[in-house]
């Protein structure tokens, strides 16, 4: 497709259980960014992924947040045992490059709800 | 305080007025982007810039490196104007956005 595309739209699962968030970046995009935005909240970084270096996983806000990037391409972002604090909506991006700047490009979001 | 600070938080307009929205931010950058996000939640990249200014249809973005300042205008503004605009810089020697909390634009007719 034309642009980066996220799967689901949305999820709603009980807390406690463990969810898999989905991103297919734009092709040819060697770097890849995951973002949470909370209900009122700005966006915060989570992990980025650039070729195939060692991610930077330092907005991860806790070790039940995971994500990996297999072939260079699609992307997981997985977490485990989901409280309601969890609730938000998860956004992917991607760029051409990294070591220079770059405009992101973004998905739509996976609106997550915890219950 | 947050790295990157936008101003104002909120703000109302009347179809045709030019919209200002201002950011500062305090850490040494390579790039800010100026994007927008419309109710629905999907997020567009308006502008990446690194110094001077840039212009796309009615859109201006400037910035000051000096100052730590960028400014996105809006001329003759539009009702479709209406959106959160997001000020995020990219510090040196990383591609990590940091965001600053949005603008909230609301143009009437």
């Amino acid at each position: 497709g034309a642009g980066v595309s996220q799967s689901p739209s949305n999820k709603v699962t009980e807390k406690g259980k463990d969810v898999e968030l989905r991103c297919d970046p734009i092709s040819g995009h060697t770097a890849l960014y995951w973002y949470r935005q909370s209900l009122g909240q700005g966006l915060e970084f989570l992990i980025y992924f650039q070729g195939n270096s060692a991610p930077d996983k330092s907005g991860l806000p806790s070790d039940r947040f995971s994500a990996e990037r297999t072939g260079g391409s699609v992307s997981t972002l997985t977490i485990q045992r989901t409280q309601q604090e969890d609730s938000a909506v998860y956004l992917c991006a991607s760029s051409l490059a990294w070591g220079a700047a770059q405009p992101q490009h973004f998905g739509d979001g996976t609106r997550l709800s915890i219950l | 305080k947050n790295e990157v600070e936008q101003s104002p938080q909120n703000l109302t307009a009347q179809e045709g007025e030019f919209i200002t929205i201002n950011c500062s931010y305090s850490v040494g950058i390579s790039a800010l982007h100026w994007l927008q996000q419309h109710p629905g939640g999907g997020i567009v990249s308006l502008f990446m810039l690194s110094s001077g200014k840039k212009k796309h249809g009615r859109l201006i973005a400037t910035i000051n490196i000096q100052e730590k300042h960028s400014s996105l205008h809006i001329t003759a503004s539009h009702p479709r104007d209406s959106a959160v605009y997001i000020c995020a810089v990219e510090p040196y020697n990383t591609d990590k956005l940091i965001f600053g909390t949005g603008t909230r634009l609301q143009v009437f007719p």
